[in-house]
């Protein structure tokens, strides 16, 4: 499986950014996507993810309120939207793919591991 | 997020372990540790998921485990390729993820 992200992005703050990764190589329902983003010189950070399958996300604490990560079936392609930017969102934004799933139930898998990575979208938030 | 030394060093051919502490609601309470090396400029490649399984393709040198809320990888026979930052990950229930903040590895 692939991943394809799409390009730069330069936003000013308080306003939206939505990032895309199409997916290629296989069926986006079999695997889960994950975002996560690193700043300039900084490290990991797990933003949130979603299994296409179930169309349910969830999101990591910090980012609830102004994010929403979508996916869309029918493209293969996965949307992540970030608003009420600020200049410490400015970041390098990669889609993952975890596709080892486990302990499946009605409504959800586990996924633990990013086993397949986007080349990331930079996101520039300045006035 | 979980705790790794910021940098490690170490000499061709030596062995090296990198750490990462969490707690016992990620890596203490779930056997879903990931490691991932990360080149400068490049994107994050897995090496190591649940806890000490590779990836097909990925050096027999690279090895995990885990004892507690502290996970370990270790590196043998270091080369001059291992140099790279290194990003330790938990699962901690409800498909949250947490990492760490990551150790900068330098081959002498």
């Amino acid at each position: 499986v692939q991943v394809e992200q799409s390009g730069s992005e330069v936003k000013k703050p308080g306003s939206s950014v939505k990032v895309s990764c199409k997916t290629s190589g296989g069926t986006i329902n079999s695997y889960a996507l994950i975002w996560v983003r690193q700043a300039p010189g900084k490290g990991l950070e797990w933003m949130g993810g979603i299994m296409p399958i179930f169309d349910r996300a969830n999101y990591a604490q910090r980012f609830q309120g102004r994010i929403k990560i979508t996916a869309d079936e029918s493209t293969n392609t996965g949307h992540m939207e970030l608003g009420s930017l600020r200049s410490e969102d400015t970041a390098v934004y990669f889609c993952a793919i975890a596709s080892k799933l486990s302990d499946c139930g009605v409504t959800r898998c586990q996924y633990d591991t990013l086993d397949t990575w986007g080349l990331g979208t930079m996101v520039t938030v300045s006035s | 997020a979980l705790a790794q030394p910021a940098s490690v060093s170490g000499s061709p051919g030596q062995s090296i372990t990198l750490s990462c502490t969490g707690s016992s609601s990620d890596i203490g309470g779930h056997d879903y540790v990931s490691w991932y090396q990360q080149h400068p400029g490049q994107v994050p490649q897995l090496l190591i998921y649940d806890v000490n399984l590779r990836p097909s393709g990925v050096s027999h040198r690279f090895s995990g485990s885990k004892s507690g809320d502290t996970a370990s990888l270790t590196i043998s026979g270091l080369q001059a390729e291992d140099e790279a930052d290194y990003y330790c990950c938990s699962y901690a229930g409800d498909n949250i993820l947490v990492f760490g903040g990551g150790t900068k590895l330098t081959v002498l």
